[in-house]
């Protein structure tokens, strides 16, 4: 089993959707969590990161983590096709290492 | 501007050779880390370093070499014993601080054996 499990995708929604990303992991000691960003043949970029359980808000997007069951959220709101790119999300523990998933390519329509 | 700078962009590399990808970052940062990307499986662990002069093996090390001589440079070496080698390989640094977590990337090195 792999510590960050995440949904395969490929997902296409039409413009102004609201878009849903999820993962769930299985290490317990992770304490953060990340989702980036990756566009086509580029590096990924940090776009939000939370610690422990909660949700944070930053503008279009929201994560969300649930440690009790192990799952994390990525929500985008009024999804435009600048958003079309590859999420990953990342967890780790103390130990500083990045685990990721495996990615779910997103592809907005206009 | 601070950065991580990846070169070269493009690699291609003839069976039974080794090469060396470079990774350099002007952030200060401590921790350098090397992942390998292949469609579908998301980042994998190959090396990383938390401090110059040491390192420690991720989860697909075998056929794969680092240094780290300097806080700036932590290059890979793909040897010829690396049997998969055609990947798309990230470098990445990180602040091992409490409370940040951001790993920043660079923009990817596109390894093709010919």
């Amino acid at each position: 089993q792999k510590e960050v499990e995440q949904d395969p995708g490929p997902l296409s929604v039409p413009e102004g959707a609201i878009v849903s990303l999820n993962c769930t992991y299985s290490n317990s000691a992770f304490q953060y969590f990340m989702w980036y960003r990756q566009y086509s043949r580029k590096g990924p970029e940090l776009l939000m990161y939370t610690y422990s359980s909660g949700n944070k808000e930053d503008g279009r997007f929201t994560a969300q983590v649930d440690k009790s069951s192990k799952y994390i959220s990525l929500f985008i709101r009024d999804s435009q096709p600048s958003d079309s790119a590859t999420y990953l999300c990342a967890g780790t523990g103390s130990a500083r290492q990045l685990t990721f998933g495996s990615g779910t390519q997103l592809t907005v329509l206009p | 501007d601070g950065g991580i700078t990846q070169s070269p962009k493009y690699l291609f590399r003839k069976e039974g050779q080794n090469v060396t990808l470079s990774c350099e970052q002007n952030l200060n940062h401590d921790a350098m880390y090397w992942y390998r990307q292949d469609p579908g499986q998301g980042l994998r662990l190959i090396y990383y370093s938390q401090i110059v002069n040491d390192f420690q093996k991720g989860d697909i090390a075998e056929g794969y070499s680092v240094s780290r001589e300097k806080k700036e440079s932590f290059p890979l070496t793909v040897t010829s014993a690396q049997k998969n080698p055609t990947a798309f390989y990230l470098c990445a640094s990180m602040v091992p601080a409490r409370g940040t977590t951001e790993a920043f990337f660079g923009q990817g090195t596109r390894l093709t054996v010919v």
